[in-house]
């Protein structure tokens, strides 16, 4: 099965720019969607397809796609950005969502 | 505006059976594929199923088929999933969430854009 490998935690400072990663298996062709979750709540779409930002998102938050990569984008982190953030594509050749396993955001 | 509400979580002994609800508002429910997403305790995201807005297609995670059945009554705008053959390893949040798209076949998902606030299952003697 279609796997999707996350760092377990990113820190940054206030003000400076967090990159999520989501490594697989040409991940590029894929289409990737970003969730947040913070304690004790649900999750909340970030970003849909690749780069596209849900409205009511700020536009501090942008991602990309390529090769093996898809790629969190948080810019100008504030400490209300700190959260778990999951990567999600469909699995065509299983016919399943895949999740990553999560990264924490530590705002420093 | 979009709600999804969770019900029928609790405590259940392993092998038994538990049938999940999610009663959906603010949408046209049987215009959307719909999910089941569970986290365990401490843990990330794991999806489990989806049906298709009319309810003829259903796919499941492989942790969970021939054990779990997820359906939709589009005249309740209700979701469901049964649970059968529990385990410890079941024990989790349940979340329901809208699919963005119809989901009419494999390969028509969308994203999650709607989630529930979950339900508890917990599976333990």
């Amino acid at each position: 099965s279609y796997v999707l490998t996350q760092p377990p935690s990113v820190s940054v400072a206030p003000g400076k720019t967090a990159r999520i990663t989501c490594g697989g298996n040409n991940i590029g062709s894929k289409s990737v969607h970003w969730y947040q979750q913070k304690p004790g709540q649900a999750p909340v779409l970030v970003i849909y397809y690749d780069s596209d930002r849900p409205s009511g998102i700020p536009e501090r938050f942008s991602g990309s796609n390529s090769g093996n990569t898809a790629t969190l984008t948080i810019s100008r982190v504030e400490a209300g950005d700190e959260a778990d953030y999951y990567c999600q594509v469909w699995d065509s050749s299983s016919d399943q969502e895949v999740f990553g396993g999560g990264t924490k955001l530590t705002v420093l | 505006q979009v709600q999804l509400v969770e019900s029928g979580g609790g405590v259940v002994q392993p092998g038994r059976s538990l049938r999940l609800s999610c009663a959906a508002s603010g949408f046209t429910f049987s215009s959307y594929g719909m999910h089941w997403v569970r986290q365990a305790p401490g843990k990330g995201l794991e999806w489990v199923a989806v049906i298709s807005y009319d309810g003829s297609n259903k796919y499941y995670a492989d942790s969970v088929k021939g054990r779990f059945t997820i359906s939709r009554d589009n005249s309740k705008n209700t979701l469901y999933l049964q649970m059968n053959s529990l385990r410890a390893e079941d024990t989790a949040v349940y979340y329901c969430a809208k699919d963005s798209e119809k989901v009419a076949a494999a390969g028509t998902q969308g994203y999650f854009d709607y989630w529930g606030q979950g339900t508890l299952v917990t599976v333990s003697s």
